[in-house]
């Protein structure tokens, strides 16, 4: 099956960009999601890119795709307190119509 | 429009109890999921119902079983619960149209503690 690795921690300063990577294994997914779960919450879509795609920018958030690595990243611009959250990234488990997440990459902010 | 609900919210069992797990979801959703959220593990898919009448096992279904009751609700039962399954539960719908973009709305999760 699908394999989706993040890194557990990232803490960084307020006003600094964070930069949040993924590896995965299978290529097959069409698209590739950025999920957010904030404190005692459930995950909310964040982002995602179509697979034909290197880079898609939505305000602070960047996310570049390396197709031939199979590296996915997520760069958001000028962190603030409130991105102080898990990120999850995933991809397309066409079998089963379902996500595969990552273990997901918990974001601390520091003021 | 609720989207996605689950209770109860917090649950304490003892070892060998049994419980269910509520889900419903208002947006006329096919597909519905259950996943489980362990530190350091990221969400595992335990079982999923690709459309009404239908369930399906996950990676991790041993010890759960599930009902899709009618198109709006999937409940997750333990019929015996084990300290292993002490977690944090999400549910989660899906339309999936066959077009490749696809979107799991999740509800709050039901925190779990088995002792």
């Amino acid at each position: 099956g699908e394999d989706v690795e993040q890194s557990l921690f990232l803490s960084v300063r307020e006003g600094d960009s964070s930069v949040i990577n993924c590896t995965y294994t299978d290529s097959s997914s069409t698209y590739l999601y950025w999920y957010k779960q904030e404190p005692g919450a459930g995950l909310q879509l964040l982002t995602y890119i179509f697979s034909n795609m290197d880079m898609k920018q939505d305000q602070r958030l960047t996310v570049l795709l390396n197709k031939k690595d199979k590296h996915l990243s997520l760069r958001i611009a000028d962190t603030q307190t409130g991105d102080s959250a898990i990120y999850f990234c995933a991809v397309m488990d066409t079998g089963r119509r379902a996500l595969t997440f990552g273990s997901g990459t918990r974001l601390q902010v520091q003021p | 429009n609720a989207g996605v609900t689950q209770t109860p919210k917090f649950q304490v069992l003892k070892t060998g109890q049994s419980m269910t797990l509520q889900c419903a979801q208002d947006m006329n959703h096919n597909s519905m999921y259950w996943y489980r959220q362990d530190p350091g593990m990221g969400l595992r898919l335990i079982y999923y119902s690709a459309s009404e009448g239908t369930t399906d096992k996950g990676e991790v279904p041993n010890g759960y079983n599930v009902s899709r009751l009618n198109k709006r609700e999937f409940s997750l039962r333990l019929e015996s619960a084990a300290p292993s399954q002490t977690s944090v539960y999400f549910c989660a719908s899906s339309e999936y149209t066959g077009g490749a973009f696809f979107e799991q709305y999740f509800g709050p999760g039901t925190r779990l503690t088995v002792t």
